[in-house]
């Protein structure tokens, strides 16, 4: 099993609209989260971390919830700018730097 | 300030060739990291170097696979004797220090993209 798995889409959603994204992590070890976007042919860029009470920045909100071992993102109001793949990314705290990134999943937002 | 770059942005070789790619961190960031990304992969952690430490390889693929970093900046991926299975987008990273922080966030250069033939 991966240790970050999450749903690849296509997502494929109008200017506007409201799009989550869900990621699940196999180690319970994992101590920190993270969303990163990556635009085609480009390197992935951080976008938020997730904090244990849930955070938001701006139309960005993501939460945890480590007892389902669970990482989301939901984003509102989506604009043509936020096509992309978003990558939900773990660190454990047994393997400090080593980022571990699920696959990603890729959204369109069509005007 | 400048970000990551790396070098070259595409390299393609023969099948059996040894290749070098360079990685510049951001200047003062005592960690950098390789990751790679294959078609239908994802991104996978190969190595870690911080500071002095003696770096983790704990992801490099094969023993074909090497790095170094000198003077604790500059950092050289090297690929002996590629092969096809080794053609992926090589990417660098580097962040302030090492740790579970964000404000040890991880900053990506551009990456190169290796084919081999």
């Amino acid at each position: 099993r991966k240790e970050v798995e999450q749903d690849p889409g296509p997502f494929n959603v109008p200017e506007g609209a409201t799009v989550a994204f869900n990621c699940t992590y196999s180690n319970s070890a994992s101590q920190s989260f993270f969303w990163y976007r990556q635009d085609c042919r480009k390197e992935p860029k951080l976008l938020m971390s997730v904090y244990s009470s849930g955070n938001e920045d701006g139309r960005f909100t993501a939460q945890l919830n480590r007892a389902s071992q669970y990482i989301s993102l939901l984003i509102r109001d989506s604009k043509l700018s936020d096509s992309a793949t978003y990558l939900c990314v773990v660190i454990r705290g047994s393997t400090l730097g080593r980022l571990y990134f699920g696959r990603g999943t890729q959204l369109t937002v069509w005007p | 300030g400048a970000g990551v770059s790396q070098s070259p942005s595409n390299k393609v070789t023969e099948k059996g060739k040894d290749v070098e790619l360079r990685c510049d961190p951001i200047s003062g960031h005592t960690a950098l990291y390789w990751y790679r990304q294959s078609l239908g992969q994802g991104l996978e952690f190969l190595i870690y170097f911080q500071g002095n430490s003696a770096p983790d390889k704990s992801g490099l693929p094969s023993d074909r696979f090497s790095a170094e970093r000198t003077g604790g900046s500059v950092s050289t991926l090297t690929i002996q004797r590629t092969q096809q299975e080794d053609s992926a987008v090589y990417l660098c990273a580097s962040s302030l220090v090492l740790g579970l922080d964000s404000t040890d966030t991880q900053y990506f250069g551009p990456g190169t993209r290796l084919t081999v033939l």
